[in-house]
């Protein structure tokens, strides 16, 4: 069964730093792009970072420059180290794999979500 | 960025009806267009891609269309378990943006 199971999520004060994890299963992990898509309480998705397989990264620009996105393949695991926390990146973080057909990239499995709560 | 805008924010529907959410980009992103389905509490699930292509395992009611700029996810004969948070995506170029949602509510 391909999973995807996050973890790493807490309470943390406004320019605190934490580190999410994700554990891939059921799947070739390194032949996969994986990404991370937030969700605040009661609002909608919002991309966040990408990593293919090269190690290319992507970001939001409300990231850029604080989170860092990285992948190791031997352990089946993708991170975001998320540094300079603020209130606006309070949300439930989604780990995604993406697949490609052809020239098109989808999000087709998720994750269940952890969950970041910056506040004082 | 591309800005994605999605119409209608929520809707009211019964079960049997057909329902179409239109997602209009902000610039061309060619056929770069997915579908997700969100439930309360849940993590969201892969519908479409390319437009028009439906993921294995979805129900054929689900349809999607559209090229360029604008887009429409199609559900002919709703379903008491379609009744949920319906988002578009562009994977056209990063950053890869959403639009804001569509409730698909009971009537």
């Amino acid at each position: 069964e391909v999973q995807l199971v996050e973890s790493g999520g807490g309470l943390v004060q406004p320019g605190g730093s934490l580190r999410l994890s994700c554990a891939a299963s059921g799947f070739t992990f390194r032949y996969s792009d994986m990404h991370w898509v937030r969700q605040p309480a009661g609002e909608g998705l919002e991309w966040v970072s990408g990593v293919d397989t090269t190690g290319e990264t992507y970001y939001a620009d409300s990231v850029q420059g604080r989170f860092t996105i990285s992948r190791e393949n031997d352990k089946n695991s993708l991170y975001l180290q998320m540094n300079s926390l603020r209130a606006e990146d309070t949300a439930v973080y989604y780990c995604v794999r993406v697949y490609r057909s052809y020239v098109y990239y989808y999000m087709d499995v998720w994750g269940i979500g952890t969950t970041v709560i910056v506040s004082s | 960025d591309i800005q994605m805008t999605q119409s209608p924010s929520s809707l009211s529907a019964s079960v049997g009806d057909r329902v179409t959410i239109t997602c209009r980009a902000s610039q061309s992103i060619e056929g770069s267009l997915n579908w997700y389905q969100q439930k309360p509490g849940k993590a969201p699930k892969f519908l479409i891609f390319a437009a028009s292509s439906l993921q294995n395992g979805v129900p054929s009611r689900f349809s999607g269309s559209g090229s360029e700029t604008s887009f429409t996810l199609s559900i002919s004969s709703l379903q008491p378990e379609d009744f949920a948070t319906y988002y578009c995506q562009q994977s056209y170029t990063f950053p890869w943006t959403f639009g804001q949602g569509t409730k698909v509510a009971i009537e």
